[in-house]
């Protein structure tokens, strides 16, 4: 069973920059969520697709935006790129069933350096 | 408004004693609870989690404690390993239309001597 990947590793952009990160959810997983995680801080939720539509979204501008495709990989894009976006950028897939216990399972992240 | 807590940075054990790690929350609409752990430069792992219905749930060396009316929860590692050493993070998520955001607490670094 492949778990979640994610592309790239790292990243360097500068501000006003547009950048693309990418996730491939884990087999049998129908939903992806995207979480920030800045230097010492817990994971703070972007937003979640389930079946190509955004279905849930955390306090964030809409320069951040997202796509789910029919084989449940994702995009998260951000634009217009500021200092406060470096940070590591976490996918997490999971298994929508109606049911509680759908845990959420991390890729490795994206570290998305801002200069 | 920090809904998930974990009020101390780091902990530190020795090898084969328990660890004791702790998180509070604000929000009484959370009805599903969950721990990672975070190796650097990895994602975080999941542990273990807890349903709002539930007390206690075990799976091995770990357990997590639900104490609804103190809105606390904490999780257990006995014996402790110096494998387990990474940071945790608890989570926690409510139904209804918010069913896929998890809260996350700022993390406890767990350091356990050989």
């Amino acid at each position: 069973e492949t778990g979640v990947t994610q592309s790239p590793t790292h990243l360097i952009k500068t501000r006003g920059q547009q950048v693309t990160l990418r996730c491939s959810s884990q087999s049998g997983h129908n939903t992806v969520s995207w979480y920030q995680q800045a230097l010492g801080q817990g994971p703070q939720f972007i937003f979640q697709y389930y079946r190509e539509e955004e279905n849930g979204r955390g306090n964030f501008p809409p320069r951040f935006s997202g796509l789910q495709f029919p084989n449940y990989s994702s995009e998260l894009n951000v634009n217009a790129l500021e200092l406060d976006d470096s940070a590591l950028y976490l996918c997490a897939s999971s298994r929508t069933s109606g049911r509680l216990g759908d845990t959420q399972y991390f890729g490795p992240g994206t570290r998305l350096t801002v200069l | 408004d920090q809904q998930v807590k974990q009020n101390s940075p780091s902990l530190s054990v020795q090898e084969g004693r328990i660890s004791i790690l702790n998180c509070d929350y604000t929000n009484s609409m959370f009805d599903y609870f969950l721990w990672y752990k975070k190796y650097p430069a990895e994602g975080p792992t999941f542990l273990i989690s807890i349903s709002s219905i539930k007390d206690k749930n075990e799976d091995g060396r770990f357990t997590v404690f639900l104490n609804k009316s103190a809105k606390h929860l904490s999780l257990h590692i006995v014996p402790s390993q110096p494998g387990d050493s990474a940071v945790y993070f608890c989570a926690a998520r409510t139904g209804g239309t918010s069913y896929g955001k998890l809260t996350f607490g700022q993390g406890t670094i767990l350091t356990v001597h050989p």
